[in-house]
């Protein structure tokens, strides 16, 4: 089976500029869960949906939106970007969409915003 | 604000000694935790689950859980040069409604 994809792997943008970041869960998984990874840092918890609905949201501006289709996938897009969008951003999907199982985790998507 | 947090390390531990890997939290109400492994370059896996008080021990891995003084421990009996990763420790909120992770310790282990 295969694991959790995103596409693109990495991305440069400029400032002020749009971005859509794209996921697709394991196959069977119903949860999706988007993550902000700063260099040096632990992944920050930007949303998670659940069959189509968000579940959970985290300390983003309104700038970050997402939204999840029917076959699960999900995109994260962001816009007006700023420098300090520059990040990984991982999604991760889980089957039932509660907090405390296990997560499995995307390569990432290198955003650099100049 | 709830936090989490770890000694950023690095900890630099012999082949075949044991690694403990600390955490604190700030929710008292939290009551999952959990320990994800990340390569450089790679993504975060999933370790070790905790959700009651006491030890949990899997393979080479013990997690601890102590609700009282808000820790999670993780230790790793006879490190391997492959266990050099950073350890992220993470925990639910009480409101159930987000995942909170640490900032990652880095763990070295030297032959």
């Amino acid at each position: 089976d295969a694991g959790v994809t995103q596409s693109p792997t990495h991305l440069i943008k400029t400032r002020g500029q749009q971005v859509t970041l794209r996921c697709s869960p394991i196959s069977g998984h119903k949860s999706v869960s988007w993550y902000q990874q700063v260099l040096g840092q632990g992944p920050q918890f930007i949303f998670q949906y659940y069959e189509k609905e968000e579940r959970g949201r985290g300390n983003f501006p309104d700038r970050f939106s997402a939204r999840q289709f029917p076959n699960y996938s999900s995109e994260l897009n962001v816009n007006a970007l700023l420098l300090g969008d520059s990040a990984l951003y991982l999604c991760a999907s889980s089957k039932d969409g509660t907090f405390d199982e296990k997560l499995f985790f995307g390569s990432g998507t290198q955003l650099s915003v100049l | 604000q709830k936090e989490v947090e770890q000694n950023s390390g690095p900890l630099s531990v012999p082949e075949g000694a044991i690694a403990s890997l600390n955490c604190t939290y700030s929710d008292r109400g939290s009551q999952s935790f959990f320990w994800y492994r990340q390569y450089s370059g790679k993504s975060p896996e999933l370790i070790m689950s905790i959700y009651s008080n006491g030890d949990k021990e899997d393979g080479r891995f013990t997690a601890q859980l102590n609700k009282a003084s808000q820790y999670v421990s993780l230790l790793i009996r006879d490190s391997q040069p492959s266990d050099s990763a950073t350890y992220l420790c993470a925990g639910v909120d009480s409101s159930a409604s987000k995942i909170i992770f640490g900032s990652g310790t880095r763990l070295s282990i030297r032959p």
